[in-house]
């Protein structure tokens, strides 16, 4: 079956832990892409990934990390957590973005929660 | 910078009856717009993609439509059910920045 996971799909740590939330995909789609989704403030794109060893940073990147070295995974990586950081996280792939970008397919979410 | 608006923010219909929702964006520098559908706790499932030299894609009970120089798209539900409440999202990829963009969503709720 054609799907993007995301592992854990819930976390509650304390501020300053290291944590990585794990992406992979199993649709050789090269455009992935992490968010956060916030109330009042929509879905905002922390980074994203053209291909394998591309990342760029999206909307709101500060405090996160990435890392793309191998196609089908994307994880995201919070070197020292706040509480301003608690939020639902989706990662997400497409075949391609750009010009000739697709439809992008969404993981089922990690709450994530910083005390 | 690229804004995109969803209005209305909810939205509550009767059963079998008609829809239309809006998104528009102020920076008509888009490679696609893409429409979402988000239930309660989950994530999202795309609906429909338009490619910036489109105009429309129809999926089923689904068409949506965009005109780029005017920064708009509609999503129209014909005979609406139930089952299509949820919050519907619009997003746009920004031409040259393969950044994407999502309004703030429109909560319909299709009462029986």
């Amino acid at each position: 079956e054609a799907q993007v996971t995301q592992n854990p799909r819930y976390l509650i740590t304390v501020t300053g832990k290291k944590l990585t939330v794990t992406c992979s995909q199993n649709m050789n789609h090269e455009y992935m892409s992490w968010y956060r989704q916030d109330p009042g403030l929509g879905l905002r794109q922390i980074y994203y990934s053209m291909n394998v060893e591309v990342t760029d940073k999206g909307d709101v990147p500060e405090g996160y990390k990435v890392s793309r070295k191998e196609k089908r995974n994307f994880p995201l990586i919070l070197e020292s957590p706040s509480p301003n950081q608690t939020s639902l996280y989706f990662c997400a792939s497409s075949r391609r973005g750009g010009r000739f970008g697709d439809e992008q397919y969404f993981g089922p979410g990690t709450r994530l929660t910083v005390t | 910078k690229q804004e995109v608006t969803q209005i209305p923010a909810a939205l509550s219909v009767p059963e079998g009856e008609n829809l239309v929702l809006n998104c528009s964006f102020t920076d008509s520098a888009i490679y696609n717009l893409q429409w979402f559908r988000q239930d309660p706790g989950k994530g999202l499932t795309s609906l429909l993609l338009i490619q910036s030299s489109q105009r429309e894609q129809t999926s089923g009970r689904l068409n949506a439509s965009l005109d780029k120089s005017s920064g708009r798209s509609t999503l129209y539900i014909a005979a609406s059910q139930p089952g299509d409440s949820a919050t519907y999202l619009c997003a746009v990829e920004g031409s040259g920045t393969y950044k994407y963009i999502f309004g703030t969503g429109t909560r319909l709720k299709v009462l029986a």
